[in-house]
């Protein structure tokens, strides 16, 4: 049972467009959502958070923004650059303080 | 650099073997996390600790173990291995376990 979906596989975008990635959750006692980028063969970093109480977070070109009726998340790059293209990482986590993971969103920045 | 490490890097063994994968958190953080990455797979969430203890369980299979020690180091034991363990291994930690994780670069495991 995936708790914490993301249905495309990959995504490609033109260099200095907007990205956008779109991540769905099940679990309603999610609080915390996460955003990660992961270059191969190596660890994920952290992009870029939100809490359950707030609908939107932004920090630099990078804006994630919740719907909770919907349990919908996105994430927007704008504008993207080519070192943007990545595999791009949706967490989720209730109180339990386990990290749910979505199987990830393949970004390619075409220039 | 994330502050978090692991040892070794790359680390090839025969199949039947059993091999110890160590993690070193950032200073300070009292949650250890473990994944999996199979090639081209998602991450695969093991096991997490938080100060000691085992906090959740993913899909870690019987014959794989862990261990948070009182220095917050964690040891990821993989025993009767099969060629199908072949991945990347990758632990992270957290101050608690509801904020963001900090990854470590990596075990590569190739199993021959």
């Amino acid at each position: 049972d995936q708790q914490v979906k993301q249905n495309s596989p990959s995504l490609s975008v033109q260099e200095g467009r907007i990205s956008i990635l779109n991540c769905d959750y099940t679990n309603s006692m999610f609080d915390y959502f996460l955003w990660y980028k992961k270059y191969p063969a190596e660890g994920p970093t952290f992009l870029i958070s939100i809490s359950s109480i707030k609908d939107k977070n932004e920090d630099g070109r990078f804006t994630v923004f919740l719907n909770k009726s919907a349990k919908h998340l996105s994430l927007h790059i704008v504008p993207s650059q080519p070192g943007d293209s990545a595999v791009y990482f949706c967490a989720a986590s209730a109180s339990n303080y386990q990290l749910i993971w979505g199987a990830g969103t393949k970004l390619i920045i075409k220039p | 650099d994330s502050g978090v490490t692991q040892t070794p890097k790359h680390l090839i063994t025969a199949t039947g073997q059993r091999v110890t994968l160590r993690c070193s958190p950032r200073s300070g953080d009292l949650s250890v996390y473990w994944y999996q990455q199979s090639l081209d797979q998602g991450l695969q969430f093991l096991i997490q600790y938080y100060n000691g203890e085992e906090r959740a369980k993913g899909n870690i299979l019987e014959r794989f173990s862990a261990q948070q020690f009182p220095d917050l180091h964690s040891e990821l034991n993989l025993s009767s291995l099969e060629l199908g363990d072949s991945a990347l291994y990758f632990c992270a930690s957290s101050p608690r376990g509801n904020t963001e994780a900090f990854f470590g670069q990596g075990t590569r495991l190739t199993v021959v």
